[in-house]
């Protein structure tokens, strides 16, 4: 299957500050790429469908000046939380649509905690 | 009324059982059907695609879809402890996919 990295795999900031989150697709170039959110033992939350050379489509109740996507080339996306706070805090998942039906192959994960 | 209902366990079985997880959906558009299986703080795993209704096998894995009932099933034969994961079913009809709640499965030696 397609292989997808996230960078990094877990960050700690402090309140206030940016966070940089980097999707890639090693070994496929991804047009469309996802960011999810995921809290404990939750499902999977859709935040945001990243297109690459245009505005990424950000579902209802997500803010789009807080979650900053980037989708500049076919193989990478980045997700920046702005001013994050505790509430932040979460697991965030990136995927890309490859394989012969457009499955969903995602990336590890990244944990981020906001002090 | 969710699109798709998934119970999210947990269920705990002994070594070598044989596990069946299930879901069910709402939206008749649905024609793909996928099961992900995920490993604690790690990204979902595609483990399993099917567009039709009936069986497919991998292995010790079957996926089973029955459109007329709107219900999937994962089983899993043979069980083992390094099966212990979340496993979340996902549907598509178009472009967006929809994810159940995940159920937790333990598998104990």
């Amino acid at each position: 299957g397609a292989v997808v990295s996230q960078h990094p795999s877990w960050v700690i900031c402090k309140s206030g500050t940016s966070v940089k989150i980097e999707c890639r697709s090693l070994d496929f170039q991804a047009t469309t790429m996802f960011w999810y959110r995921q809290f404990p033992k939750q499902s999977l939350m859709l935040m945001a469908t990243s297109n690459e050379g245009s505005k990424a489509t950000y579902e209802q109740g997500v803010e789009k000046d807080k979650f900053l996507i980037n989708h500049a080339s076919l193989t990478l996306s980045t997700l920046t939380v702005t001013s994050a706070h505790p509430e932040d805090s979460s697991f965030y998942i990136c995927s890309c649509l490859a394989g012969d039906y457009n499955e969903q192959f995602f990336g590890p994960g990244t944990r981020l905690t906001v002090l | 009324q969710k699109e798709v209902e998934q119970d999210p366990g947990p269920l705990s079985v002994p070594e070598g059982a044989i596990v069946s997880l299930n879901c069910t959906y709402s939206n008749s558009a649905f024609q793909y059907f996928m099961w992900y299986r995920q490993y604690s703080r790690k990204g979902p795993e595609l483990l399993m695609y099917t567009y039709s209704s009936g069986n497919k096998e991998d292995g010790r894995f079957t996926a089973q879809v029955d459109k007329s009932s709107k219900y999937i099933s994962l089983f899993i034969r043979d069980s083992q402890p390094s099966d212990s994961a979340t496993y979340l079913c996902a549907m598509t009809g178009g472009f967006k996919t929809i994810f159940g709640a995940g159920t937790r499965l333990f598998v104990k030696a």
